[in-house]
């Protein structure tokens, strides 16, 4: 059964400074995306990430992907307190019949001026 | 409307109710799921429809009824509902290619459910 972990689960930082979040998996996956989720609002994607060493970046945000070790990590630049959020990884679960996602149970991230 | 929409946004009912959620999504996607949100828990996938035709149902109870009359619409019927149903209930859609699910997943607003 896959499992996804994300640490931490809750992240309070300085606007400015920099943080990673890290989120491990227990079986082979070729595909795991990064959702971003604000409060009372629904989950907006950030990145799909396809394959071993693959990085992502948008603004602030950088993703990355190490298949072999089953982890993937969201390096936050100096934060901006926009970016206060709680964050998802997902990772794809390509034996079920369906494909289905796997969530993590998300790092609530908050950004103090 | 673009994306996927979802109504109501907050819903109060009682344990004898009958209600049910909509969805819609506007993406041209051929897939569409029920997600249920609870505190402090990861999402917890419910149903997976592929071009209408149910795919997955995730050991839920059957107090929860899905139905997809077409490929744009989702709805999820509920009744005598418990109090630890009271959740946030997510709908997504995604392309569907080759009997799974291969596209990013893109989320509604969520109903936000509480059951008195």
């Amino acid at each position: 059964e896959l499992k996804v972990e994300q640490n931490p689960l809750f992240l309070s930082m300085q606007e400015g400074k920099n943080y990673t979040i890290y989120c491990n998996y227990s079986t082979t996956s070729d595909r795991l995306y990064w959702y971003r989720q604000d409060p009372g609002k629904s989950l907006e994607s950030l990145f799909v990430l396809l394959s071993n060493g693959a990085v992502k970046q948008e603004g602030r945000l950088m993703a990355s992907l190490d298949t072999k070790a089953r982890l993937s990590t969201l390096h936050i630049t100096a934060a901006v307190h926009d970016l206060s959020a709680t964050y998802f990884c997902a990772v794809y679960n390509g034996s079920s019949n369906t494909g289905k996602l796997i969530f993590g149970q998300g790092t609530t991230l908050q950004v103090k001026p | 409307e673009t994306g996927v929409t979802q109504t109501p946004r907050h819903l109060v009912m009682g344990m004898t109710n009958k209600k049910s959620l909509k969805c819609e999504q506007h993406l041209g996607h051929n897939a569409m799921y029920w997600y249920k949100q609870s505190a402090k828990k990861p999402l917890e996938l419910m149903f997976v429809y592929s071009l209408e035709e149910r795919v997955e149902n995730n050991s839920v109870p059957s107090r929860f009824s899905p139905e997809c009359p077409n490929s744009s619409h989702l709805f999820l019927h509920l009744h005598t509902l418990q109090p630890e149903d009271s959740a946030l209930y997510l709908c997504a859609s995604s392309a569907y290619i080759k009997r799974k699910s291969t596209d990013t997943q893109y989320f509604g607003p969520g109903t936000r459910l509480t059951v008195l």
